[in-house]
């Protein structure tokens, strides 16, 4: 079982728009619709923004949008704000013997 | 309104055992599909799945670490426990303990603040 693939940083101006990949592969991200994203800030602990691909709990800003295509699942912030500055990590299920992969974390920069 | 909180030692010495203990509130471990789970992070690192426990005492655990790991609950507590055998500096993290259900996609939605654990002589 090995982690997701994200990039390492992603950096944008406030109000640009930028997308974070997590790659997996059929076994996990290409196999299930259940994949996370998460919001870190330092010394935090991490908070879900979205789940099941591309839903948002209630209270997470219309801002975070996700999608999945094939093996690769994406997390949009649009109107980028200094709150965003943070790091983010997706999650994927990955079947019953070894449920949950992480990814390997993407640092994001407002410019 | 669901939380979660670790407890255990700071500090551990190599080869020794540690415990952890998760105290949670606002949920039932009894009620199906309800899962807690352990996640760690090294520091300046990525998050990395540990453990998992399900309503039904149902276990998991990751394949790299899964010799050296266990996971029980205690539902009239309402508290899970994680031990982890022959501690290695390595093993030096945040240890966070997770909530999983259906509202969420059966992945971890509600977290606690973490504990960290420093593995020295």
């Amino acid at each position: 079982q090995s982690a997701l693939t994200q990039p390492a940083s992603v950096s944008g101006s406030p109000g640009q728009s930028i997308t974070i990949s997590c790659t997996g592969t059929s076994s996990d991200v290409g196999s299930y619709n259940l994949v996370s994203w998460y919001q870190q800030h330092p010394g935090k602990a991490p908070k879900l923004m979205i789940y099941e691909v591309s839903k948002r709990p209630s209270g997470v800003s219309n801002r975070f949008s996700g999608s999945k295509s094939g093996n690769t699942a994406s997390l949009t912030i649009s109107g980028l704000q200094a709150e965003d500055e943070a790091d983010y990590y997706c999650c994927s299920y990955a079947g019953s013997s070894s449920p949950y992969v992480f990814g390997t974390g993407t640092k994001v920069t407002v410019l | 309104q669901i939380t979660l909180k670790e407890s255990g030692p700071t500090l551990v010495k190599p080869t020794q055992t540690l415990t952890l203990t998760c105290t949670f509130s606002g949920f039932s471990l009894s009620t199906s599909g309800v899962g807690v789970g352990w996640i760690r992070q090294p520091p300046g690192k990525a998050l990395e799945w540990l453990a998992l426990i399900y309503w039904d005492d149902d276990k998991r655990y990751s394949p790299s670490l899964k010799s050296r790991l266990t996971i029980t609950k205690d539902t009239s507590k309402n508290q899970v426990v994680l031990t982890m055998t022959n501690m290695d500096p390595v093993d030096t993290a945040t240890y966070y303990c997770a909530h999983s259900g259906y509202s969420y996609g059966y992945l971890p939605d509600y977290w606690g603040q973490g504990t960290l654990v420093t593995v020295s002589s």
